[in-house]
């Protein structure tokens, strides 16, 4: 059973500061890894699709990596701001028939301080 | 990507009563899926539904309790009946999409509490 773990549950950083979040899965035969924010009380919102042959992807200030074959996946996010407060989850996909199931993690709690 | 609307966007409900709670995608899904998320959680499916067929439950979560419709490609509801504190969560509706039809939306989300 595909387990997704995120460290830190939660961080808090002064404006400014480049920060990374981590995920970690245990089954590594994955179809693609998806990181989302949430904002309180709200829904997810897509950041980034890492498909399992890809080793990087950028939008903007943000840029996700995954090693599937360590089963670790990290989301840096550049010059952070007062508005990418919020929390993060990543999902991982499986291949084959169970590829409906995403599973997620726990999410990362971000404070950006002014 | 799909945009994905629900209705509504928060209800405050008494123990034992049921609520259904509407989801309506700007583009024809072959499926749709719930999703909940209790406080302080992560998301949990529930099931997924297909047009013109029953839906498919999670382990954990049976018909009787949470039944949902879905009359046509773009459009489905979820009835969380005979309501407990426990099932105060935000439930999030979810769609499948982009140039490889695997990357997944979400709705706004509905924030029940009961009380």
């Amino acid at each position: 059973k595909q387990e997704v773990t995120q460290i830190p549950a939660a961080l808090s950083v002064p404006e400014g500061e480049n920060l990374v979040l981590n995920c970690s899965f245990t089954d590594s035969a994955i179809y693609n890894l998806q990181w989302f924010r949430q904002d309180p009380g709200k829904g997810l919102t897509s950041l980034l699709l890492i498909q399992s042959s890809q080793r990087e992807q950028t939008s903007g200030r943000l840029n996700a990596s995954l090693d599937k074959s360590s089963g670790r996946s990290t989301l840096y996010i550049a010059a952070s701001q007062p508005g990418d407060s919020a929390t993060y989850l990543c999902a991982v996909r499986p291949r084959g028939n169970a590829g409906n199931m995403l599973t997620f993690g726990g999410g990362t709690r971000l404070m950006v301080k002014p | 990507s799909a945009v994905i609307s629900q209705k509504p966007s928060r209800d405050i409900c008494q123990r034992g009563t049921s609520l259904t709670i509407q989801c309506q995608v700007d583009s024809q899904v072959t499926m749709m899926f719930w999703y909940r998320q209790q406080p302080g959680q992560s998301l949990t499916l529930i099931a997924t539904a297909n047009q013109g067929s029953e839906a498919t439950y999670e382990s954990g979560f049976v018909i009787d309790k949470f039944p949902i419709s879905r009359p046509n490609l773009t459009f489905s509801t979820l009835t969380v009946s005979n309501m407990s504190p426990e099932d105060s969560s935000i439930y999030l509706c979810s769609v499948e999409g982009g140039p490889q039809g695997k990357e997944q939306y979400f709705g706004p989300g509905t924030r029940l509490t009961v009380t």
